[in-house]
């Protein structure tokens, strides 16, 4: 199993620029979630999905779409790129709950110059 | 959001020693996660932890979850170089979220 990959490892984005941070697992699990990690902070809950067609806002959905069209696949989108969107982006999948342990994607390291 | 105060932020210490930080929450969890990251990769779950007062041990790591549900404990024993990283915690109540203290950072000098 590769378990949590994300695509692409490294990105840069001008201001106003759109993207789609790719995430896939090949775990079979229920749940995946998308976070950002900012230099120095903890992590920081973007969206989450608890399955395929189901979605919901974390701390910080702004600026942020997610869908969740096959259990695999769960893509974050930019729609306008702004600076404050610099950050390393992580991906997670638990299996059946939150409580779960969450695997964790390698992250996308994205910069909005 | 909920705060969770991670201390020390750093550490420097001497290989072979013991090490201590600690988790604090101003609301209560039903669950403590510890994870470690390595620079570049993503957080890796070292500990679980889902009962007040429960603790827990991973080879040299051992977690505790408070009692008052609002901190818990790492503790590494004997570290080794490859403890470098930063170390964080994260606790979740009945939500469908965790959330992340801000990390503490190891160094280990041989």
């Amino acid at each position: 199993n590769a378990g949590v990959t994300q695509t692409p490892k490294f990105r840069i984005l001008k201001i106003g620029q759109s993207m789609t941070l790719q995430c896939t697992q090949d775990m079979n699990h229920n749940y995946m979630y998308w976070y950002r990690q900012d230099p120095g902070m903890g992590l920081k809950l973007i969206y989450y999905s608890v399955g395929a067609g189901i979605t919901d806002k974390g701390e910080v959905p702004n600026g942020y779409n997610v869908s969740r069209s096959t259990t695999e696949d769960f893509p974050l989108r930019l729609e306008l790129a702004a600076p404050s969107q610099t950050s390393v982006y992580f991906c997670a999948s638990s299996q059946t709950s939150v409580q779960e342990t969450q695997y964790f994607g390698p992250g996308t390291r994205l910069l909005v110059l | 959001g909920q705060q969770l105060n991670q201390s020390p932020q750093s550490m420097f210490i001497q290989e072979g020693e013991d090490v201590s930080m600690n988790c604090t929450s101003s609301s209560i969890f039903n669950t403590w996660l510890w994870y470690k990251q390595d620079p570049g990769e993503g957080p890796v779950l070292l500990i679980a932890l889902y009962k007040a007062g429960e603790l827990t041990s991973n080879g040299r790591l051992t977690a505790q979850f408070g009692i008052t549900r609002k901190d818990s404990f790492l503790n590494i024993s004997a570290s080794i170089p490859s403890d470098v990283g930063i170390y964080f915690c994260a606790g979740s109540n009945t939500g469908n979220q965790f959330y992340f203290g801000t990390g503490t950072s190891l160094t280990v000098i041989p």
